[in-house]
């Protein structure tokens, strides 16, 4: 059974360019979460979906970012018009339960030049 | 605001010798956790205390909780080169469904 997996492991964007980070999680697991790490600090949440579903989003950004889980294929983080200060490590964690048991992906780092 | 705070932020000590570390909240919460990174990669679960429990091992990992103090401890003894990472503390407060880490210990083990 495959970890959960995440592509591109690197991204390097223009400012004004859109990122879009990919997250397949572990067979079996409805529930998809998003981090973002910014260097020598903890994960802070971003969003939390199910299958079709936004759960809470509180952790997002207002503008500029958007997320999905759609019913087949991977979850995606879409990150428009990047800038600068979007440099960061995202995670993606998934599970078959909800928030106790998160499995964690090995992270997309993004640098915005 | 962040839920979870780590003490210290840095720690440095010899292969063999135990490493502490602490972590503080604060709201009630139903589970703390610890977690391990290594250095450009992804999280590790290490152990789950429940709200309700006083002190849970695994291997050479000790946990304790405070739900009195709003803290927790992460106890790992016999330190090896490999345990070089930071170390995260993770609460899910009541109600909420997700959870939020701490700041990171960034431990290294000297051989």
């Amino acid at each position: 059974n495959a970890g959960v997996m995440q592509n591109p492991r690197h991204l390097v964007r223009r400012r004004g360019q859109e990122a879009r980070l990919r997250c397949s999680p572990m067979k079996g697991h409805s529930h998809v979460y998003w981090y973002r790490q910014l260097p020598e600090e903890g994960l802070k949440f971003m969003v939390y979906l199910q299958k079709e579903n936004i759960i809470d989003e509180s952790g997002m950004p207002k503008e500029r970012f958007s997320a999905e889980f759609p019913k087949e294929g991977p979850s995606i983080l879409r990150i428009q018009q990047v800038v600068r200060g979007d440099s960061a490590a995202y995670f993606c964690a998934s599970s078959p339960m909800g928030w106790m048991d998160q499995y964690f992906g090995p992270g997309t780092r993004l640098l915005v030049l | 605001s962040q839920q979870g705070e780590e003490d210290p932020q840095a720690l440095s000590i010899q292969e063999g010798e135990n490493a502490t570390m602490n972590c503080s909240y604060k709201t009630s919460i139903n589970n703390l956790q610890w977690y391990r990174q290594n250095s450009g990669r992804g999280l590790v679960h290490l152990i789950l205390i429940r709200s309700n429990e006083r002190e849970k091992h695994s291997g050479r990992l000790r946990v304790t909780l405070d739900t009195s103090k709003k803290s927790s401890s992460l106890l790992i003894t016999a330190s090896r080169a490999a345990d070089t990472a930071s170390y995260f503390c993770a609460t899910d407060a009541l109600g909420a469904q997700k959870l939020v880490f701490g700041q990171g210990t960034r431990l290294t083990i000297n051989p």
